[in-house]
């Protein structure tokens, strides 16, 4: 069982769509990490949020952590096929410097 | 900045064979390396912390005598595969951490090493 649960596992859309990425836990973490990562690649860092009720923002990517520090999503408005990847969210526990993984979500933009 | 390198890209190695890949920090120091496995459509699997200057710390299942790893340097991790099988083949990703004092911490990736062993 992972610690954290990434939901859905797999997304297709249509360029222009919006899409919403969970990632949910029993937890609560110290802080969670969202990376993106391309076939043959390492992951990217996107974001890092610490504080519960965080909200972040990169371009066409808000980023939320939730209130109690268990959960966060990754929203996307108008994807683009350049956002198709496999997107990872990662949390440390408090006194813990291992990062928990989620299981990942393909995003599939198609043109 | 936090760039973190891995060298090599690829390597093909006959079976029985060791193979070391290298894991750098080139912008920053860390005290904190860690090591990944990773398969075809599927998440990270850590397989072992790397501490500078003692012995790492692996995860329960992973083989230390077969995965050996030294932490030499701030900068340099290196993770040897002894006796490579063809079921060692794999995406072998390093990262580096950046730790908060709460305990959190942000890791950066390397490129990952794809091993393929024949």
């Amino acid at each position: 069982t992972q610690l954290l649960e990434q939901s859905p596992q797999f997304l297709s859309i249509q360029e222009g769509e919006n899409l919403t990425v969970y990632c949910n836990s029993s937890s609560v973490f110290s802080s969670l990490q969202w990376y993106r990562q391309e076939p043959g690649e390492g992951p990217v860092l996107l974001v890092t949020v610490v504080t519960g009720g965080e909200v972040k923002k990169l371009k066409r990517l808000t980023f939320q952590f939730g209130d109690a520090r268990k959960d966060s999503s990754l929203h996307i408005t108008a994807a683009q096929p350049g956002d198709t990847g496999l997107y990872l969210c990662a949390g440390a526990r408090r006194g813990d410097y291992k990062l928990s993984f989620g299981a990942g979500t393909t995003v599939t933009v198609r043109a | 900045g936090a760039v973190v390198s891995q060298h090599p890209s690829w390597v093909i190695c006959k079976s029985g064979t060791s193979v070391k890949i290298e894991c750098r920090s080139l912008d920053f120091q860390a005290t904190t390396m860690f090591w990944y496995r990773q398969f075809p459509k599927q998440s990270l699997m850590l397989m072992a912390t790397s501490n500078e200057g003692s012995k790492a710390t692996y995860e329960q299942g992973v083989e230390k005598d077969k995965f050996l790893i030294n932490h030499a340097s701030l900068t340099l991790s290196t993770l040897t595969v002894t006796s490579a099988h063809p079921e060692d083949s794999s995406f072998y990703i390093c990262s580096a951490g950046i730790l908060y004092g709460t305990g959190g911490n942000e890791q950066y990736f390397g490129p990952g090493t794809r091993l393929t062993v024949t």
